[in-house]
C-alpha cells in the first residue's frame, strides 16, 4: 500500500530536549516535505527536500532542521524546541514530472512542548 | 506570491442543509493546482479533489460538488444535504508551479470548521 508514514503520532516534551520526527514513504517519489499546522493558519511549510541530499527551506524553518540521505526518508529535527513549537505536523511526498501534482500526506504528528 | 482565501471560518448548519464553502486564490502563475481537503476531528487530512487551471469543468462527486471559475479566482466546495459525519475542517490550496521552487509546496487556506448539527 502507497503511503506516508510518520513516528511518533504523538509526543510530549520539554523545552530544550532535542526530538527527532521521522517520516517515510514506500513510493519512491522525489519530493517531500514538512507542514506545521496552526489554530487560524492553516499549514505552512516548513522545509522541503526536491531529492536525496537537497533540501531548502519553506515559508517558516526557524527552529528546525531537516536531512534527506535517503529517498525514502525525510527526518524533521527539532534541536531545541520551545513552547511556539507546539502544533500538528505533517509530512508530504509527491512524485517529480507530470505527476507532480499527486500529494500524499502522513497521518500527522501532534506535538506538545512544556 | 500565492494566496488562498477561506473567509468562513467555522459555519453551522442543520443536517440537510446545503451548504457552500468558499475558496479565493491569488497566484501569477498560468498552470497551477487547486485542492480540497478534508480533516475530520481525529486529524489526519484527507484528500477531497484535485483540479488544474485549464479544466474549469464544475464536478460533482455524490453530495459534494465544486464549481471552478478562473474569472473570480474561486474555487469553491458544496456538500448537498449535509450529514453530521460532514463535520470537520476543510481547507483549500493550491500547489506552486514546480519550475518556481518550493519543492511542490502547497499553499493552504486558514480552513472552515464546518458543524453539521442534528
Amino acid at each position: 500500500e502507497a503511503q506516508v508514514t510518520q513516528n511518533p503520532r504523538y509526543l510530549i516534551t520539554v523545552t530544550g530536549k532535542k526530538l527527532t520526527v521521522t517520516c517515510s514513504q514506500n513510493m519512491n517519489h522525489e519530493y517531500m516535505s514538512w507542514y506545521r499546522q496552526d489554530p487560524g493558519l492553516g499549514l505552512r511549510q516548513i522545509y522541503y527536500s526536491m531529492n536525496v541530499e537537497v533540501t531548502d527551506k519553506g515559508d517558516v524553518p526557524e527552529g528546525y532542521k531537516v536531512s534527506r540521505k535517503e529517498k525514502r526518508n525525510f527526518p524533521l529535527i527539532l534541536e531545541s524546541p520551545s513552547p511556539n513549537q507546539t502544533s500538528l505536523y505533517f509530512c508530504a511526498s509527491s512524485p517529480s514530472g507530470r505527476r507532480s501534482y499527486e500529494q500524499y500526506f502522513g497521518p500527522g504528528t501532534r506535538l506538545t512542548v512544556t | 506570491a500565492q494566496k488562498v482565501t477561506q473567509a468562513q471560518t467555522e459555519i453551522s448548519v442543520v443536517e440537510k442543509e446545503d451548504v457552500t464553502l468558499d475558496c479565493v486564490y491569488e497566484t501569477r502563475d498560468t498552470t497551477y493546482y487547486l485542492f480540497w481537503y478534508k480533516q475530520p476531528p481525529s486529524g489526519e487530512l484527507v484528500f477531497l479533489i484535485r483540479r488544474n487551471s485549464f479544466d474549469e469543468q464544475n464536478e460533482i462527486s455524490g453530495r459534494y460538488s465544486w464549481n471552478f471559475q478562473k474569472s473570480t479566482s474561486s474555487f469553491n466546495f458544496t456538500i448537498t444535504a449535509s450529514q453530521v459525519v460532514d463535520s470537520a475542517v476543510y481547507f483549500c490550496a493550491l500547489s506552486e508551479d514546480i519550475l518556481t521552487g518550493g519543492g511542490n509546496k502547497l499553499t493552504f487556506g486558514t480552513g472552515t470548521q464546518l458543524k453539521v448539527e442534528l
